[in-house]
């Protein structure tokens, strides 16, 4: 089955720069690449995603990039603010699976003042 | 706003005993999901269900039942509770519409065996 990687568990950046969390995935047949945001004692909420249509796709201070050559996707937040503190996981859904996702291990980003 | 609730919050059970955790959502949402999140694994999936009457098996499905008695609501059942079972275990909920499979999660609920 799907296998998702999220190459960094931490990551610290301070206010105003730019994060980036990468993830790999290993089932080609993958199409639909979703992001969550987990605040401190809280269940996952939405953020953003991207489908195998596109490699770019940006809603405000986020954007998704995707290689399918390589398998990777990454999320980029711009202009960091301390609200963005937070666990972030990348998932991934092959088509037909179900509306399953696999998710990737987390990257807790702390944005520093 | 998508709803998902999760009850209880906090369970702590005893090894050998039985636990249901409930979950209920208002989305109307053909959907259910349940996880389990542990440091450095991320959320697994465990059992999910694409409607009333019916469960799949998830990913880590061993030592947990599922039911599904209606839409609303979706509940996880561990018959033998053991201590590697500790987690804290999210309900979701979602929808495939047009390829889309933004899931809806609940607040979570922290399961200590002792």
């Amino acid at each position: 089955g799907e296998k998702v990687e999220q190459h960094e568990s931490t990551l610290s950046v301070r206010e105003g720069d730019s994060a980036v969390i990468n993830c790999t995935y290993t089932d080609t047949a993958s199409s639909y690449f979703p992001w969550y945001k987990q605040e401190a004692g809280k269940g996952l909420h939405f953020v953003i995603d991207i489908r195998s249509n596109v490699d770019r796709k940006q809603s405000q201070r986020l954007i998704v990039l995707l290689d399918k050559k390589a398998k990777r996707f990454s999320l980029h937040i711009t202009a960091t603010q301390p609200e963005d503190s937070a666990i972030y996981f990348c998932a991934a859904s092959p088509r037909n699976a179900g509306a399953k996702l696999t998710f990737g291990g987390g990257t807790r980003l702390t944005v520093r003042p | 706003e998508a709803a998902v609730t999760q009850s209880p919050r906090n369970k702590v059970a005893v090894t050998g005993g039985k636990v249901t955790l409930s979950c209920n959502q208002t989305n109307n949402h053909n959907n259910m999901y349940w996880y389990r999140q542990d440091t450095g694994h991320g959320l697994r999936l465990i059992h999910y269900s694409y409607g009333a009457g019916s469960t799949e098996k998830g990913d880590i499905p061993d030592g947990y039942k599922a039911s599904r008695p209606s839409q609303e609501n979706f509940s996880l059942i561990l018959e033998l509770a053991t201590p590697s079972q500790t987690s804290v275990y999210f309900c979701a909920s979602g929808d495939a519409v047009g390829g889309l499979a933004e899931q809806f999660f609940g607040p979570g609920t922290r399961l200590t065996v002792l």
